[in-house]
């Protein structure tokens, strides 16, 4: 099983700021199968960004995925005051078929 | 785009069965398309649980796959989940979703269920 580690755990920044999350894989992840999801308080998770750096429909263009290696990460440009939520990493495997990173708690 | 409701008992007793449904809406559950299941314990990540096509094919993660079962009413343009002797540990919200280019692309709000005496 693919273990994918998020960090940091929780990102302290200020609407403006540029956000920078990683996600880094145990070992080689497609760069098709990794996808992005925001969950703000209280909501379901949104798909944000798949195939690595696919933005899903109506996702702002601050958003935006890239890869090096095994380290996936999603930049958020300039951030909006509705930005602050949880961010996960997904990656698409063979069992189980969809695992998800611990989460990035991004706060202001 | 398509919508998911998901509903089903808020309470369940320990090892009871689980039983909850996703209806689908604005789409068929017979277009070329899986679904899935994920939960999420009460302050923790997401964990996804099974997913099924409309031929009623399921795909199961194996940490869960001796106490889950997931079907399609095709009639009924929805799908279920089914799990055993729950636990306290099975506690939390469950999510039904859409299955897009390898990602989960659309989902419910989601349906709390307690595990509880």
């Amino acid at each position: 099983e693919i273990v994918l580690t998020q960090s940091p755990g929780t990102l302290s920044l200020s609407p403006g700021e540029r956000a920078t999350l990683s996600c880094r894989a145990s070992q080689s992840v497609s760069t098709t199968y990794l996808a992005w999801y925001q969950q703000k308080s209280g909501q379901a998770p949104r798909l944000l960004i798949y195939d690595t750096s696919n933005r899903a429909t109506d996702i702002p263009d601050r958003f935006s995925g890239s890869r090096s290696g095994t380290d996936f990460t999603l930049t958020i440009s300039r951030l909006e005051p509705e930005d602050f939520a949880v961010y996960y990493c997904q990656q698409y495997g063979t069992s189980p078929l969809y695992t998800f990173g611990q989460g990035t708690n991004l706060e202001v | 785009q398509v919508q998911l409701q998901e509903s089903g008992p808020g309470l369940v007793k320990p090892s009871e069965t689980l039983s909850l449904t996703c209806a689908v809406s604005g789409g068929s559950i017979s277009s070329d398309n899986w679904w899935s299941w994920v939960r999420q314990p009460p302050g923790k990540g997401l964990e996804w649980i099974g997913e099924i096509y409309h031929s009623g094919s399921a795909t199961y993660n194996p940490s869960l796959k001796s106490r889950v079962t997931i079907s399609v009413d095709k009639s009924k343009n929805q799908f279920s989940l089914k799990m055993n002797s729950v636990t306290a540990a099975d506690t939390a919200i469950y999510y039904c979703t859409s299955n897009g280019w390898y990602c989960l692309d659309v989902w419910g709000t989601g349906a709390t269920v307690t595990v509880s005496s």
